[in-house]
C-alpha cells in the first residue's frame, strides 16, 4: 500500500545539536516531496518542498533536506537546533493529492 | 505566494447541532479542494477530494452524510459537520489545488478551524 513513514516518533535534542528527521514513502512513479512544521496550537507551515532538479533542498530557519530516489527517501536535517525549533515537523508526498507522515514530534531543550 | 483562507478559525458548539466550515482560495481558482482532519497529536488525515460543482469524493471511512462537502465555486468549498458530537472535535484544515491531479500540481493549506463539540 502507499504511505509516507516517519520513523521517528518523538525527538528530544539539546540546543546546537544537529537534527535529522527520516522520511520515507512507497509511491511509485514521480511524486513531489514536503516537509511542514507545525508549531504548538498553530498552523501548517511550508518548510521545504522537492519538485525536480538538485536533490539537496534548502528551506526556512536553516532546514534542508535530501531526496533519495533509491531510497525513496527525504529526510529532513539542521545542522544546529534551537529552543524555538520545538514543534512537531510532517512529511508528505504528492502524488494526485498530498498525504502526510504520522508526523515527529521534537523536543529541543535549552 | 497562494493564500487560502477558512472561517472560522474556531467553533464551539453543542452535540447534536451542525457546523459550517467555510475555504476560500484568495488569489487563485482551485479546481479542486480537500478536507483534511487531524486529532490531537496525531497527524493530518485526508477527508475527502471535491472539485467544483461535482460531488466530493470521500475517503474509506468516512462518512458521507455527517459531512457535507460543497463547492460551489471556484474559490469556495464548505464542509458541513451534521448532528456533530464530541467525537468530532478536531481541526480541520482545508487545501485548495490550482490545475488537476499530479505531482507537479501543488496544494496550497488553509489555516485549520479548530472545532469543539460540548
Amino acid at each position: 500500500a502507499q504511505s509516507v513513514s516517519q520513523h521517528n516518533h518523538h525527538v528530544i535534542l539539546s540546543e546546537a545539536a544537529s537534527l535529522e528527521l527520516g522520511c520515507n514513502y512507497s509511491y511509485g512513479g514521480t511524486v513531489n516531496l514536503f516537509w511542514y512544521v507545525q508549531y504548538p496550537g498553530q498552523h501548517l507551515q511550508l518548510l521545504l518542498k522537492y519538485f525536480s532538479g538538485d536533490p539537496l533542498v534548502k528551506g526556512i530557519k536553516g532546514f534542508e533536506a535530501e531526496f533519495i530516489k533509491s531510497k525513496f527517501s527525504f529526510n529532513l536535517r539542521k545542522p544546529s537546533v534551537q529552543w524555538s525549533d520545538t514543534a512537531e515537523y510532517f512529511c508528505a508526498v504528492n502524488k494526485n493529492d498530498m498525504r502526510f507522515g504520522a508526523g515527529t514530534r521534537l523536543t529541543v531543550k535549552p | 505566494g497562494a493564500v487560502v483562507s477558512q472561517h472560522p478559525s474556531r467553533v464551539i458548539c453543542k452535540s447534536g447541532t451542525s457546523v459550517k466550515i467555510e475555504c476560500r482560495s484568495l488569489d487563485f481558482q482551485a479546481t479542486t479542494m480537500f478536507w483534511y482532519r487531524q486529532f490531537p497529536k496525531q497527524s493530518l488525515m485526508l477527508m475527502a477530494t471535491s472539485n467544483e460543482g461535482s460531488k466530493a469524493t470521500y475517503e474509506q471511512g468516512v462518512e458521507k452524510d455527517k459531512f457535507l462537502i460543497n463547492h460551489a465555486s471556484l474559490t469556495l468549498s464548505t464542509l458541513t459537520v451534521t448532528s456533530a458530537h464530541p467525537e468530532d472535535s478536531s481541526f480541520y484544515i482545508c487545501s485548495a489545488r490550482i490545475g488537476g491531479a499530479g505531482p507537479y500540481n501543488e496544494q496550497f493549506f488553509g489555516p485549520g478551524t479548530r472545532l469543539t463539540v460540548l
